[in-house]
């Protein structure tokens, strides 16, 4: 069965560095997604991407986030300076509908920011 | 704003008795509601959705029931057993959001199923 998959799947950094958090949506989905959960928290949404663009993002995903899907596979989440506040799981997800489709979740990055 | 309540927080049942957890959206627009089921350090995976055209939807031992009137929806788990031990998040499908999928969730029921 296909699946979203995500890398790294733990990373720690130092307070001000940026990171890169990288996914591989399922092949023939066009929606892309990153969504949060801070530990012990629910999930929330930063931002979809459909047709190379931002479509939608929260109020979380300010000026120091930013996604891109530099080829035809990956998608990816920067963080350009990241903060102790940043430190959570990171859930890529993908769908193939637009509207109301499934969304297929990958397995999570857990970012820790020390 | 957009919002999702979802109670209990915690349920702990008896192998072979029933759980119900139930979720409120404030988004009358809202028309697609998934349940996720979300294991220690895994990914949220999809167990049952529901859309507004639809009161109720069963799948086994897995039912979702929706009241578009009170804004309301329940997940009802029969015949429990151990390894539906997990945490259980509702979410809903914001209205019309340039009709992507943004999903709010409710903030999870930690569910645990005593043998």
């Amino acid at each position: 069965e296909p699946e979203v998959t995500q890398t790294p799947s733990h990373q720690v950094t130092q307070m001000g560095q940026e990171v890169i958090l990288r996914c591989v949506p399922i092949s023939n989905h066009l929606y892309f997604y990153w969504y949060r959960q801070i530990l012990g928290q629910k999930v929330e949404f930063l931002v979809s991407f459909y047709n190379n663009e931002i479509s939608e993002k929260s109020e979380i995903f300010d000026d120091q986030f930013s996604v891109e899907r530099p080829d035809g596979s990956n998608f990816t989440l920067k963080i350009r300076s990241t903060k102790l506040e940043d430190s959570a799981m990171y859930f890529c997800a993908s769908s193939e509908a637009s509207f109301s489709g499934e969304l297929f979740f990958g397995e999570g990055s857990r970012l820790t920011v020390l | 704003g957009e919002n999702v309540e979802q109670h209990p927080s915690t349920l702990s049942v008896q192998e072979g008795d029933s759980a119900v957890i139930k979720c409120t959206y404030s988004d009358s627009a809202s028309n697609y509601f998934p349940w996720y089921k979300q294991e220690l350090g895994k990914r949220p995976q999809l167990i049952i959705d529901i859309r507004s055209n639809v009161g109720e939807k069963k799948d086994q031992r897995i039912a979702v029931t929706l009241n578009k009137t009170a804004k309301h929806f329940s997940l009802h788990i029969t015949e429990t057993q151990p390894e539906d031990s997990a945490v259980y998040f509702c979410a809903a499908h914001l209205g019309f959001s340039g009709g992507y999928n943004k999903l709010i969730f409710g903030a999870g029921t930690r569910l645990a199923v005593h043998p």
